[in-house]
């Protein structure tokens, strides 16, 4: 079944400087991949996405790139701000409904102002 | 409008008792998914749901672990008798046909003593 391995583990930046999560992943068949946000306390939140027919998507100070060839994508945060402070996750699918989600263990990005 | 809601948020049992999780998904929502989330981990699929069919439970414990989802909107899961290890997130998510991103809700944080 699906592998997907994350890391750092944990990512400390200066509030301004750019973070980069990476994400590897086992399956050559899947072909969604999103990246959730989770607060404290609370549930993960989708950020951004991409389909395996595209190398980069980017949504403002967020970017996700995908190398299916090397089955990795990774996500780019630049102008970092305390509020992007949380847990990152990155997850593959298969399917167009994201009906097997296979998460990352996660990645703690602490912001210091 | 409302996003995926659980209750209860926190739940404290002793081990060999039951104890259930609600889940009402966004509305129009016909998918629903049940999660495990233990800590420092990515959340794991225990159960997923197309309407009131559960279509993927290969996760599910099922000696110990049931779900229901009558009449295909809200959703019930169960752990009779709970053990120890059980203690974990339990998130609930939901998508509409066709949509590929899962909305999650707060979760229920069980500990089991």
């Amino acid at each position: 079944g699906e592998n997907v391995e994350q890391h750092p583990s944990t990512l400390s930046v200066q509030e301004g400087d750019s973070a980069v999560i990476k994400c590897t992943y086992s399956d050559s068949a899947s072909n969604y991949f999103p990246w959730y946000k989770q607060e404290l306390g609370k549930g993960p939140q989708l950020i951004i996405d991409i389909r395996s027919n595209v190398g980069e998507k980017k949504d403002q100070r967020i970017a996700v790139t995908l190398n299916k060839t090397a089955k990795h994508f990774s996500l780019h945060i630049t102008e970092t701000q305390p509020e992007d402070s949380a847990v990152y996750f990155c997850a593959a699918s298969r399917g167009p409904n994201t009906d097997k989600l296979i998460f990352g263990t996660g990645t703690r990005l602490q912001v210091f102002p | 409008e409302a996003g995926v809601v659980q209750s209860p948020r926190y739940k404290i049992i002793e081990k060999k008792q039951p104890v259930a999780f609600w889940c009402n998904p966004i509305s129009g929502h016909n998918t629903l998914y049940w999660y495990l989330q233990n800590l420092g981990q990515g959340p794991e699929l225990l159960i997923r749901y197309e309407n009131e069919e559960a279509v993927d439970d290969s996760q599910l414990p099922k000696d110990r672990f049931s779900a229901e989802r009558l009449k295909g909107v809200d959703s019930t899961l169960k752990i009779q008798p709970a053990e120890l290890g059980d203690s974990a997130v339990y998130l609930c998510a939901s998508s509409s046909q066709g949509n590929t991103e899962a909305f999650f809700g707060q979760g229920t944080r069980l500990t089991v003593v």
